[in-house]
């Protein structure tokens, strides 16, 4: 069965303060992992997809990497705007086509 | 824009009534799927679609919960004789391709529908 473990399960940072959200999975062979985020209230807001152990993507202040276990989402110099969860969810390859959703990380920047 | 839209955006219902909830996918996206989300929980799927058809009804809770697509286009989750388990975010999340054994479509999310029953 496919696993999805996030953690911290919240997080607080001062603004400024770079930090790192972890999203380990576990799963018989990963076809894509995919990093939302979600304010309260709201759908979840597409960020990231990653396909391969090794691949980064950046957008503004984030940066996605992945392993072959674990992926992580980087955030340098947060803002308090960038508050809200960050959920992370697989797709497992030779499938099933639904994807895994770990619980997410609450993350509060303060100003 | 031209996102995924959901209404009602709230419902709350006495337990025993029944409940639908509207989800308006992007124009021309083929694939819809349902999603529940309990309070600090990630979404958790509940139904898919290909155009009009359902191609996947495995993660509905019971044979409460009935979906439909009739056109291909907007899609009704219907709740009946609703009881206080069903109380959730009901999530609608629609992408452009026909999810597969192949597909890593992005998934693009509406508001949700909270759902309260009484």
């Amino acid at each position: 069965e496919d696993q999805v473990t996030q953690s911290p399960e919240a997080l607080r940072l001062q603004e400024g303060e770079s930090s790192s959200l972890n999203c380990s999975y576990t799963v018989s062979g990963l076809r894509g992992l995919f990093w939302y985020r979600q304010d309260p209230g709201k759908g979840p807001e597409f960020l990231f997809t990653l396909y391969s152990a090794g691949e980064e993507k950046e957008k503004e202040r984030l940066k996605a990497t992945l392993t072959k276990k674990e992926s992580f989402l980087h955030i340098t110099a947060p803002k308090p705007e960038d508050s809200a969860t960050y959920l992370c969810a697989v797709q497992a390859a030779g499938g099933s086509y639904i994807p895994t959703f770990g619980r997410g990380t609450s993350l509060i920047v303060h100003p | 824009g031209a996102g995924v839209s959901q209404s009602p955006r709230y419902k709350v219902a006495k337990r025993g009534q029944d409940v639908a909830l509207r989800c308006d996918p992007i124009s021309g996206h083929v694939s819809l799927f349902w999603y529940q989300q309990a309070l600090g929980q990630g979404p958790e799927f509940l139904t898919y679609f290909q155009n009009e058809a359902q191609l996947d009804k495995s993660g509905l809770p019971s044979d409460r919960f009935f979906a439909e697509r009739p056109e291909g286009s907007v899609s009704t989750l219907k709740i009946q004789r609703t009881q206080q388990e069903d109380s959730a975010v009901y999530l609608c999340a629609s992408s452009l391709g026909s999810a597969g054994v192949y597909s890593s479509d992005t998934q693009y999310f509406g508001p949700g529908t909270r759902l309260t029953v009484l």
